[in-house]
């Protein structure tokens, strides 16, 4: 089964700086596509950015992008010149290319200080 | 385009109630999926359907839930009879093929006293 694994539940940016938030996965398909949701208090899930498993240039969205290691199974998220706006849960998410179901992580509370 | 949409966003009824939650997908999009989001399993797809049928509903917890998508442009997921550990946030979410991403609707948060 294809499991998504966030291992930071919480972490804190100041505003400008950059954060990290890691994601790793497991699966034996090599046809998948990731995927980034923020869900900011108004509980709303918002795609950031998405990832097919077949290019390997990592995937950029303005001030969000991937850093896609596929043999290290691993997908994290950059966020540049953090906004105050950005303060929300992310999660990641695994698909295989022909299934329909989004295995997701258990998300990390992003805080963004002034 | 209004994205999708769900009512009520917010619902308060007592055990034993029926309840029924609707979705209007994106105009186009012709998968439709119903998560669940609470504190201890995080997010769980119930089912989904793909031009209207159900493909799979392996996620819907027990009987007391049913979901039916009558036409492209709208979806109801039903419990009968409401329990208090069905207190979550429903997700309604649709997209136009297997390689497109999902997008969700606004979610209604269920609490069942």
């Amino acid at each position: 089964a294809q499991t998504v694994t966030q291992s930071q539940p919480e972490m804190s940016v100041q505003e400008a700086e950059t954060v990290t938030l890691s994601c790793t996965y497991d699966t034996s398909e090599s046809d998948y596509y990731l995927f980034w949701y923020k869900q900011p208090p108004s509980r709303q899930m918002i795609l950031v950015i998405r990832q097919e498993a077949y290019k390997q240039q990592n995937a950029t969205e303005n001030r969000f992008s991937v850093n896609f290691q596929k043999a290290a199974k691993s997908f994290s998220l950059k966020i540049s010149d953090s906004q105050l706006g950005d303060a929300a849960m992310y999660f990641c998410a695994y698909k295989t290319g022909t299934a329909s179901k989004l295995t997701f992580g258990t998300g990390t509370r992003l805080q963004v200080t002034l | 385009d209004a994205g999708v949409i769900q009512s009520p966003r917010h619902e308060v009824t007592e055990m034993g109630q029926e309840v029924t939650l609707r979705c209007k997908p994106i105009s186009g999009h012709n998968s439709l999926f119903w998560y669940r989001q609470t504190m201890m399993r995080g997010l769980e797809l119930l089912i989904y359907f793909n031009n209207n049928v159900p493909i799979d509903d392996s996620g819907m917890p027990e009987d007391r839930f049913s979901a039916k998508m009558p036409n492209a442009s709208f979806s109801t997921l039903k419990i009968q009879p409401s329990e208090p550990r069905d207190s979550a946030v429903y997700f309604c979410a649709s997209r136009t093929g297997e390689h497109s991403e999902q997008y969700f609707g606004p979610g209604t948060r269920l609490t069942v006293t």
